[in-house]
């Protein structure tokens, strides 16, 4: 079965600066995507970026960047330039894909940002 | 192009009880999910709906069911509810052949006393 741990319970950076937080998964399948979702009080779980296995390329939204590294399962999320609006729970999730449309995901990663 | 909504957004149950929760997808989307979020935890599934029957189902008893309708919305319905079902639930809809493009509610918060 497939597994996401998400190590970091807590982070905090401050306002303007960088912050990264990390993701690492098993999987036995070589094809599958991979996903940072942003969960704020409003509790809706928002899509933040997406990572097809298959693309070498990282994905980037804006601010937002990972580093996929397949061979060692790891799947961290980078945010620059961080602002008041990031603070939120940020989950990482796996889905294997095709007709699965089942998310596996991480227990979360709180993240502040002080002004 | 209305986003996915779910009511109510907090219930008060008691055990033994049975609860139903809604979901509308979003437009024109046609596949539905259902997750369990319990406090301090990441959303866990519990099943999704494709032309209104169930094709897939995680680690959840039989007490936990669901219904997609025609217009593609859908129900959870749990029975004999435990203490343990006290979590915020999720809908999330998307298109067949989209499955990595999930659209999340705003989830339906439990509290079983």
């Amino acid at each position: 079965a497939q597994t996401v741990t998400q190590s970091q319970p807590e982070m905090s950076v401050q306002e303007a600066e960088t912050v990264t937080l990390s993701c690492t998964y098993d999987t036995s399948e070589s094809d599958y995507y991979l996903f940072w979702y942003k969960q704020p009080p409003s509790r809706q779980m928002i899509l933040v970026i997406r990572q097809e296995a298959y693309k070498q390329q990282n994905a980037t939204e804006n601010r937002f960047s990972v580093n996929f590294q397949k061979a060692a399962k790891s799947f961290s999320l980078k945010i620059s330039d961080s602002q008041l609006g990031d603070a939120a729970m940020y989950f990482c999730a796996y889905n294997s894909g095709g007709s699965n449309y089942k998310l596996t995901f991480g227990k979360g990663t709180l993240l502040t940002v002080n002004p | 192009e209305t986003g996915v909504t779910q009511s109510p957004t907090h219930l008060i149950k008691t055990r033994g009880q049975q609860v139903t929760l809604r979901c509308s997808s979003q437009s024109g989307h046609n596949t539905v999910s259902w997750y369990q979020q319990a406090l301090g935890q990441g959303p866990q599934f519990i099943f999704q709906y494709y032309r209104e029957e169930e094709n897939g189902r995680g680690n959840f008893p039989p007490r936990f069911s669901g219904l997609q309708f025609p217009n593609y919305s859908s129900e959870l319905n749990v029975n004999a509810l435990e203490l343990d079902d006290s979590a915020l639930y999720l809908c999330a809809s998307s298109l067949t052949g989209e499955g990595e493009k999930l659209f999340f509610g705003s989830g339906t918060q439990l509290s079983v006393l």
